[in-house]
């Protein structure tokens, strides 16, 4: 079965600062990989994807991830961070064989001023 | 605009309740889901469906049930069988089955 860790349950960086959110998976074939958004009492909104190609991928509000087959991982990045990115951030995977998502437990970003 | 509307935002269920949430889109994908969010447990699929009048379990489908009548329409009844309905209760559609898009959530509360 697959499945999704993201190690960070909370993260706090300064405005301005660069940031990465870890993400690992584990799943036999290639997967299809997501990154979403969730601020408060809110849905989730879509960042970026991989399906194939090119292994680093831009998504919206300047972010980006980058695919490692080696390391199963698909970490998301952000060169510098703005006080509104602060909210909670989801990895999800999906198989190929259907349209089933597995999400990982979040990683709540704070940004200080 | 396109997208997927969740009602009510806030709902409350009293002991030996059903409640029904509903979950309307207007973006003509196929495929709707349900999830259920608890603090920390990130999303748990609940229910699919890829087509009308067709839907599939998910991870945690006992005490829920649903519907799909409607292309359009994907309704959830929580029903008195499920002992711990408090959470946050997201709907999703997709097209191809990728991705999934998201509507705003309902919480539900017990009495």
């Amino acid at each position: 079965a697959q499945s999704v860790t993201q190690p960070d349950i909370h993260i706090t960086v300064s405005e301005g600062a660069s940031l990465e959110l870890r993400c690992n998976y584990s799943y036999g074939a290639t997967p299809y990989l997501f990154w979403y958004v969730q601020s408060p009492g809110q849905g989730l909104q879509l960042l970026l994807k991989y399906f194939s190609g090119d292994t680093l991928v831009q998504g919206i509000k300047g972010f980006e991830a980058e695919f490692k087959r080696s390391q199963s991982s698909f970490n998301l990045r952000k060169p510098s961070v703005h006080w509104s990115d602060a909210a909670e951030y989801f990895c999800a995977v999906g198989e190929s064989a259907g349209n089933m998502l597995t999400f990982g437990g979040g990683t709540r970003l704070m940004v200080k001023p | 605009d396109g997208g997927i509307t969740q009602s009510p935002k806030y709902l409350f269920r009293k002991e030996g309740q059903n409640v029904t949430l509903s979950c309307e889109q207007n973006l003509n994908h196929d495929a709707m889901y349900w999830y259920r969010q608890d603090p920390g447990q990130g999303l748990r699929l609940i229910y699919y469906s890829q087509i009308v009048n067709d839907f599939q379990k998910g991870d945690i489908a006992e005490g829920y049930s649903v519907s799909r009548e409607k292309k359009e329409s994907f309704p959830l009844t929580v029903t008195s069988a499920q002992k711990n309905p408090t959470a946050f209760y997201l709907c999703a559609s997709s097209a191809d089955p990728w991705p999934q898009h998201f509507g705003d959530g309902t919480r539900l509360s017990i009495l």
